[in-house]
């Protein structure tokens, strides 16, 4: 069965840093890899999504790699801002392309 | 505007009186879904929808059943709710989840007493 790991379980930042965000699953037998962003009281919101055969997708500050022989993506954050402060989700979607298996997400603070 | 639409967005009830939350996409989506959140559990999928009349189990079926009657609709029925339900619900929603971004709803915040 698929496992998502997701380290830190939390991050606090001062304003402007650069920052790192790691995904491990542990079947690599993946479909695609996408990574959210969950506001408090919200529903998620999708900001990539990368396809097996992608090695990463950008947008705007943010950018996700995938390295899915090692079972690893990481999400960077450029610049980071008050704003971004959210909790941070990726989700593995299987082979059979019916399935989602989130990680337990990193929650992120940026402080002013 | 896309969206996802559940309702209600708060629901307080009582062990087993049954119980429906709505969920409806206006993007045409093939694909929907429902999750629960819980703390310490993250994101489990209850049940999913391929399309019209084709829905299968998730990791956490138990004491849910859904419909998909019609292409936009995707209720969560619990039929004899249980406190071990209270949780906060998602349904969601893609044109392919094999290749294109999941929508998701605002969520439910159920609690079972």
């Amino acid at each position: 069965k698929q496992e998502v790991t997701q380290i830190p379980a939390a991050l606090s930042v001062p304003e402007g840093e650069n920052l790192v965000l790691n995904c491990s699953f542990t079947d690599s037998a993946i479909y695609n890899l996408q990574w959210f962003r969950q506001d408090p009281g919200k529903g998620l919101t999708s900001l990539l999504l990368i396809q097996s055969s992608q090695r990463e997708q950008t947008s705007g500050r943010l950018n996700a790699s995938l390295d899915k022989s090692s079972g690893r993506s990481t999400l960077y954050i450029a610049a980071s801002q008050p704003g971004d402060s959210a909790t941070y989700l990726c989700a593995v979607g299987n082979n059979a392309g019916n399935m989602l298996t989130f990680g337990g997400g990193t929650r992120l603070m940026v402080k002013p | 505007e896309a969206q996802v639409t559940q309702n209600p967005r708060y629901l307080i009830t009582v062990t087993g009186k049954k119980l429906t939350v709505t969920c409806s996409q206006n993007m045409n989506h093939e694909y929907m879904s429902w999750y629960r959140q819980d703390p310490g559990l993250g994101l489990r999928q209850i049940y999913y929808s391929m399309n019209v009349e084709v829905t299968d189990k998730g990791d956490v079926p138990e004491g849910y059943k859904v419909s998909r009657k019609e292409k936009r609709n995707f209720p969560l029925i619990l039929e004899s709710p249980s406190p071990n339900q209270t949780s906060l619900y998602f349904c969601a929603s893609s044109l392919s989840v094999r290749s294109e971004k999941l929508f998701f709803g605002s969520g439910t915040q159920l609690s079972v007493l």
